[in-house]
């Protein structure tokens, strides 16, 4: 079973409008961090947002939020205001805890275009 | 600055021909990790290490090899039966750890590789 999953391989939204991303997660650790990481078309991946399975609420940086939903596996990034700058890939990602928890999981990404 | 450096950037090989690519990192970490990105497959686990002298293969590892000799470098080889090692590969490392940290993955800026 995928550990990740994004069901959207694209997306698009008007500029200065929120969008949402979706991501669903499959595991049985009790422990373990979710991280949404952005890739422009340069290639770099960018470190955006992190929720750890123990917050109790959702974590925001900036214009980025995670709506975090244990019950559901469920860790979809919200981007408020979208700029132009915001077009990029984004992936979803999971590090499990445990003593050997240093293994991240990714998913295929969502392809986000940002309309002006 | 603290980070990832990665090289060649670019590196282009002709067939049946190994190649190493670079990559260093000056932030302390202790794991170490590579990656592969193929179009619309987001990234896959090559190989991992989490400590010097010792590596763990990831999902697709044959074709490849690495070494850890120092605790700031970990290159990849690309052998020649590696049979389609076309791709985008990434280099990233991590704090080691367990339970719901904020360990998040550093990455590197990547190296593409074409086969000729």
């Amino acid at each position: 079973a995928q550990k990740i999953t994004q069901t959207q391989p694209g997306m698009f939204v008007q500029e200065k409008e929120a969008v949402t991303l979706d991501c669903t997660y499959d595991t049985s650790d009790p422990s373990y961090g979710l991280f949404w990481y952005k890739q422009p078309s340069s290639g770099e991946m960018i470190f955006l947002i992190y929720q750890g399975s123990y917050d109790q609420q959702n974590a925001t940086e900036g214009r980025y939020s995670l709506n975090f939903q244990k019950a559901r596996k469920s860790a979809n990034l919200v981007i408020s205001a979208s700029q132009l700058g915001d077009s990029a890939m984004y992936f979803c990602a999971m590090r499990e805890g445990g003593i050997t928890g240093n293994q991240f999981y990714f998913g295929t990404g969502t392809s986000l275009t940002v309309i002006p | 600055d603290g980070g990832i450096t990665q090289s060649p950037k670019y590196l282009f090989r002709k067939e049946g021909q190994n190649v190493t690519l670079s990559c260093e990192q000056n932030l302390n970490h202790d794991a170490m990790y590579w990656y592969r990105q193929d179009p619309g497959q987001g990234l896959r686990l090559i190989y991992y290490s989490q400590i010097v002298n010792d590596f763990q293969k990831g999902d697709i590892a044959e074709g490849y090899s690495v070494s850890r000799e120092k605790k700031e470098s970990f290159p990849l080889t690309v052998t020649s039966a590696q049979k389609n090692p076309t791709a985008f590969y990434l280099c990233a490392s991590s704090r080691v750890g367990t339970g719901s940290f904020t360990g998040e993955l550093f990455f590197g800026e990547g190296s593409r590789l074409t086969v000729l």
